[in-house]
């Protein structure tokens, strides 16, 4: 149990096109779900937490304009990356907390954008 | 402002040898501490976690962790490691600061074991 999903698993794009990156829980409703950002042999960073069915909350120093989150249902929570540009490029992982259980945190298996 | 601190970059053990990963932590209340593992270009698996009860966890594969308060430490450890064992490994608590109580990283430790 607890499944996350992610999709794609791998996105290369031109500069200045826009990208966006699918989080679902398989078998589990999350309300809260947060999106990282992690660059080679780094640690997470964290970039949003994404509630479902209201606005995202952005981290200071993420631009909110650029990377647009939508929480649209429990089970799907997408990242859109508008206007990318090549420092844009890393590996975006989700985690998903399971509705009601506010501890544990569930992890896609993260996609690795390359913007060229 | 809650931290944890992971010191070592690598960590470098034998098959078949007991291994430990550090971890150490800053909280201003009771810690929510976790240990999530990471394969190469893979999201992280979760371990094992600690919230209150026994100082010594159990988790996923073998591992276990052991809650140390005095020390405000959290190592992993796993009695005899395995090749299969080599990946990264993050230990993290849970932001008390954040409303949604996200979860802050350590910046990771590679283990490698070699047979």
């Amino acid at each position: 149990g607890a499944v996350v999903s992610q999709h794609p698993s791998r996105v290369i794009c031109k500069s200045g096109t826009s990208v966006k990156i699918e989080c679902r829980s398989l078998d589990f409703q999350a309300t809260t779900m947060f999106w990282y950002r992690q660059f080679p042999k780094k640690s997470l960073m964290l970039m949003a937490t994404s509630n479902e069915g209201s606005k995202a909350t952005y981290e200071q120093g993420v631009e909110k304009d650029k990377f647009l989150i939508n929480h649209a249902s429990l089970t799907l929570s997408t990242l859109t990356v508008t206007s990318a540009h090549p420092e844009d490029s890393s590996f975006y992982i989700c985690s998903a907390r399971i509705a009601g259980v506010t501890d544990t945190q569930y992890f896609g298996p993260g996609t690795r954008l390359t913007v060229l | 402002a809650q931290s944890v601190a992971q010191p070592e970059d690598q960590v470098n053990v034998a098959e078949g040898n007991p291994l430990t990963v550090k971890c150490t932590y800053s909280v201003s209340g009771n810690p929510y501490l976790f240990w999530y593992v990471q394969y190469p270009n893979r999201g992280l698996q979760f371990l094992l976690k600690y919230i209150t009860g026994d100082n010594l966890v159990k988790g996923s594969y073998g591992f276990e962790a052991e809650f140390n308060k005095s020390q405000t430490s959290f190592h992993l450890k796993k009695p005899s490691a395995l090749v299969s064992d080599s990946a990264l490994y993050f230990c993290a608590v849970r932001d008390y600061g954040g409303s949604q109580g996200n979860l802050i990283f350590g910046k990771g430790t590679k283990l490698s074991v070699k047979p």
